[in-house]
């Protein structure tokens, strides 16, 4: 356990469902991060949120929708998403006085049909 | 554009030998180096990491090298384990940024 917890581990939705993703960390970080990995890519920057305040969107399409209720707490809301979406969806976490990066969650493998 | 490249998708070697792990980065603000290790079905775990103003940062059989003027960073893993075999990922951050930018992994195989 790394101390950012990610639910569901594994989701399968169709291309019409509405799902969320959830990110949580108690490790008193200040900034929280959806990251994609798709097979044999780098992984890929999506969303930054600096103390609840979305600082950066990667140029990720609507149908992906992030929400940040406090520093702790980092949702995902998909709708209508499509088969090329299915990936690795990682959520990490960093603190100012972290000399270690990011902490990750173990992510949520999503598979859309 | 990617800034942070490891051209070796796979690695194998054998139980005991070396492993060097291989990683370029074209944005000359990056100032921290970090490898990620990675299991299937588990996210990203912390390995080690050198700061621009090091060339060489050691942590048990694990050594990262960093050439600035190559704009190149490698991961020594000596004596390599079977537990070693994992997906291996570069990352690099620029000053005073919280974003971090990765290669697309190196998966190690170590054969007993």
């Amino acid at each position: 356990e790394t101390g950012v917890t990610q639910t569901p581990r594994h989701l399968v939705m169709g291309m019409t469902n509405k799902k969320s993703l959830k990110c949580e960390q108690h490790l008193g970080h200040n900034a929280m991060y959806w990251y994609k990995q798709s097979a044999k890519k780098p992984l890929e920057l999506m969303f930054v949120y600096n103390f609840k305040e979305q600082t950066e969107n990667n140029s990720v399409p609507s149908r992906f929708s992030p929400e940040c209720p406090n520093s702790s707490h980092l949702f995902l809301h998909l709708h209508t998403l499509q088969p090329e979406d299915s990936a690795l969806y990682l959520c990490a976490s960093t603190g100012r006085a972290s000399n270690y990066g990011y902490t990750f969650g173990s992510g949520t493998r999503l598979t859309v049909v | 554009d990617q800034q942070v490249k490891q051209n070796s998708p796979s690695l194998s070697v054998q139980e005991g030998r070396i492993s060097i792990l291989n990683c370029d980065y074209t944005n000359s603000m990056f100032d921290y180096f970090l490898w990620y290790k990675k299991y299937p079905a588990e996210g990203p775990t912390f390995l080690i990491s050198i700061s621009s103003i090091k060339d060489k940062n050691e942590d048990g059989r694990f050594t990262v090298f960093l050439n600035k003027s190559a704009k190149h960073l490698s991961l020594h893993i000596v004596p390599s384990q079977p537990g070693d075999s994992a997906v291996y990922f570069c990352a690099a951050s620029a000053i005073g940024d919280y974003k971090l930018s990765f290669g697309a992994g190196t998966t190690v195989t170590v054969r007993a």
